[in-house]
């Protein structure tokens, strides 16, 4: 079963607009968090990490983690068409339980229209 | 910089087949990983390896085998390729748990 879940599945957002994904894990044995993004028959690549409570950014990206809810949140601004594409969260298992082990969750298509 | 190969890039098979997926790495990561990725889905992890000769199993491990000899090389064996089957799988490392994952190219996966 998926131990990651990702809302929403899928996002349309006009240019310059902001763009928010949410994703929890249900397993209490995680500790990391990460957000990657992967363009259409590209790979993935690492967009953002948060490892701790709180908010990050970087640039047009926010990442929010909340380790009590085990719940993150990425936030992009001012939207661009170069944003669309398949955003995937992931988790790993703590030192002592599933160390190595890294789930994704089934990804948001996020699709900035002009 | 490093890079992660896989071979072949495109791969045919045919049902009940046995097929053999290659990656290697040259960043010298400790850890790697294989994934499944069905078309515009998420990746489902089938097996990873936190070091050489070490194995453990994904949530998507039936049907799979994998072989880790050297720190560099990480294989995926479909044990019996199911009909109509089409997916990508993805390789990928890195050097410990709170590290990036780099991700190979993938290999397209048809079965015919």
């Amino acid at each position: 079963q998926q131990k990651v879940q990702q809302s929403p599945e899928s996002l349309i957002v006009p240019e310059g607009g902001m763009a928010s994904l949410n994703c929890t894990s249900s397993d209490r044995n995680v500790d990391y968090f990460w957000w990657y993004r992967q363009h259409s028959g590209k790979s993935p690549k690492m967009l953002m990490s948060i490892f701790s409570n709180g908010e990050k950014e970087e640039g047009r990206f926010t990442v929010h983690l909340n380790k009590a809810s085990l719940h993150t949140s990425l936030h992009i601004r001012d939207s661009q068409p170069s944003d669309s594409a398949l955003y995937l969260c992931a988790a790993s298992g703590t030192m002592n339980y599933n160390q190595g082990k890294l789930i994704f969750g089934q990804g948001t298509k996020l699709s900035i229209k002009p | 910089g490093g890079i992660i190969t896989q071979t072949p890039k495109f791969l045919i098979g045919q049902e009940g087949q046995k097929l053999t997926l290659k990656c290697q790495q040259n960043f010298n990561h400790d850890t790697m990983y294989w994934y499944r990725q069905d078309s515009g889905k998420g990746l489902r992890l089938i097996y990873y390896s936190i070091t050489e000769n070490d194995l453990q199993k994904g949530d998507l491990s039936e049907g799979y085998d994998a072989s880790r000899e050297k720190k560099s090389s990480f294989s995926l064996t479909v044990t019996s390729a199911q009909k109509n089957e089409m997916a990508v799988f993805l390789c990928a490392s890195s050097i410990g748990r709170q590290n990036t994952l780099y991700f190979g190219a993938g290999t397209r996966l048809s079965v015919l």
